[in-house]
């Protein structure tokens, strides 16, 4: 067990359709990330919190939105779920900045049907 | 521009054989961590290392090591008599001065009994 929580593991769900990943950082983390890992584009990052604030954005598209709380866990919103959506989503957490090398957690499979 | 390559898309290997995964990357900042994270089967990641720019040392942990050379910016990672259990996919990873990791499209790897 890493210490960084996902759920749900797995989730199945019809295009058009509006879903919610939840992460919980490993104890002591302020700084939370989330990933997508698809197989055309490997591994891209999506955005950051720091402890309740948005830090960074990547690729992350207009239908998809995050927000970290004041317990520090988060919440990807997926919208207007396209096929493409398929992927694994994974949170990791660090203490503070990247360097210190992050945690992952287990992921979240979303299937798009 | 940062970038982390990992040529070997697949590699297959007879259980205790030796075999090196390549990485190399590209930036232009001084300072730069690398790492390598495991992603095994079952699809979390697991941090293997973390290495600085400053720290040519090479690293051995168990069956592991990490060849680390900024002349060829190349990061290495060499499993020794390798086993089924090191099935994976390995990621490379470059985090240079920003919150974001690099990853590299990962290497296959197969150890067959």
């Amino acid at each position: 067990d890493s210490g960084v929580t996902q759920t749900p593991k797995h989730l199945i769900t019809a295009t058009g359709q509006r879903v919610t990943l939840r992460c919980s950082p490993r104890s002591g983390d302020l700084s939370v990330y989330w990933y997508q890992q698809s197989l055309d584009q490997g591994l891209q990052f999506l955005i950051q919190y720091y402890n309740g604030e948005e830090r960074a954005k990547g690729n992350i598209l207009e239908r998809f939105s995050a927000q970290q709380f004041p317990d520090l866990h988060s919440e990807l919103n997926l919208s207007s779920l396209e096929l493409g959506d398929s992927a694994l989503y994974f949170c990791a957490s660090s203490p503070t900045d990247s360097f210190y090398g992050y945690t992952f957690g287990s992921g979240t499979r979303l299937t798009v049907v | 521009a940062q970038k982390v390559t990992q040529a070997q898309t697949e590699i297959s290997v007879v259980e205790k054989e030796d075999v090196t995964l390549d990485c190399v990357y590209e930036t232009r900042d001084t300072t730069y961590y690398l790492f390598w994270y495991k992603q095994p089967p079952s699809g979390e990641l697991v941090f293997l290392i973390r290495r600085n720019s400053f720290d040519e040392q090479n690293e051995i942990s168990g069956r592991y090591s990490w060849n680390f050379q900024k002349s060829t910016s190349s990061f290495n990672f060499t499993i020794t008599a390798s086993q089924v259990v090191d099935s994976a996919v390995y990621f490379c990873a470059l985090s240079s001065g920003t919150y974001k990791y690099i990853f590299g499209t990962g290497t296959r790897l197969k150890v067959l009994a």
